[in-house]
């Protein structure tokens, strides 16, 4: 009930084509869902995050859509480049849970030039 | 401004050793928190501070004892560690964002090795 399923666990992309890491969950009370971006040997950077009230999110290039029907909610990475080259987390969260975050396994993405 | 900040950046230390990590913001934040990350796992949570108390222990063994000074500063403190606990240490604070969630900012880490 308390996970989050990520998906796939690494990715390889073109540079300049689009990324797409997958997440869903089971625990119909999550509400809040960050994406976390981290690079090696750095700590987890804070990307985007979106809660159900809307479908999607975008924010440069990188968009969450969300389908609260399916309980799944994914990270779009358009026109991917090199440096985006590092590992995604998702997460989720619901209010009685506090400040707890629930993280996805992490998918590793590779950009290649 | 959205940094945390750690020191040291490596820490080596045998298994009789004392040692702290410490991790300070000045965005306000008043909640604080501790997390222990292997190699290509995510994060997991150790310890929370909310209001510089000790709201969330998760289970963790007394070998690491936290301590938050003011609500600025976290601290953690080291003592007779093993070798399986070498990870990469990052600290996080929140800010609320509306009326029941927290937005989290995690620090650079301490990498620490216990040999």
């Amino acid at each position: 009930q308390q996970q989050v399923k990520q998906s796939p666990q690494s990715l390889i992309v073109q540079k300049g084509g689009i990324s797409i890491i997958n997440c869903a969950y089971e625990n119909t009370a999550f509400d809040y869902f960050p994406w976390y971006q981290q690079f090696p040997g750095k700590g987890p950077a804070l990307l985007i995050a979106i809660r159900p009230d809307v479908s999607e999110k975008k924010e440069g290039r990188f968009t969450i859509s969300f389908n609260k029907s399916a309980k799944q909610f994914s990270l779009h990475i358009m026109d991917s480049q090199p440096g985006d080259s590092a590992t995604y987390f998702c997460a989720a969260n619901f209010g009685a849970s506090g400040s707890r975050l629930t993280f996805g396994e992490g998918t590793q993405l590779t950009v290649n030039p | 401004d959205t940094e945390v900040t750690q020191t040291p950046k490596h820490l080596v230390m045998g298994m009789t050793n004392k040692k702290s990590l410490k991790c300070e913001q000045h965005m306000g934040h008043r909640a604080m928190y501790w997390y222990k990350q292997k190699a290509k796992k995510p994060p997991e949570l150790m310890f929370v501070y909310s209001y510089e108390k000790l709201s969330i222990n998760e289970s963790v063994p007394s070998r690491f004892s936290p301590e938050c000074p003011n609500s600025s500063l976290l601290n953690l403190h080291l003592h007779a560690l093993q070798p399986e606990d070498s990870a990469l240490y990052l600290c996080a604070s929140s800010r609320r964002i509306g009326t029941e969630h927290y937005e989290q900012y995690f620090g650079p880490g301490t990498r620490l090795t216990v040999t």
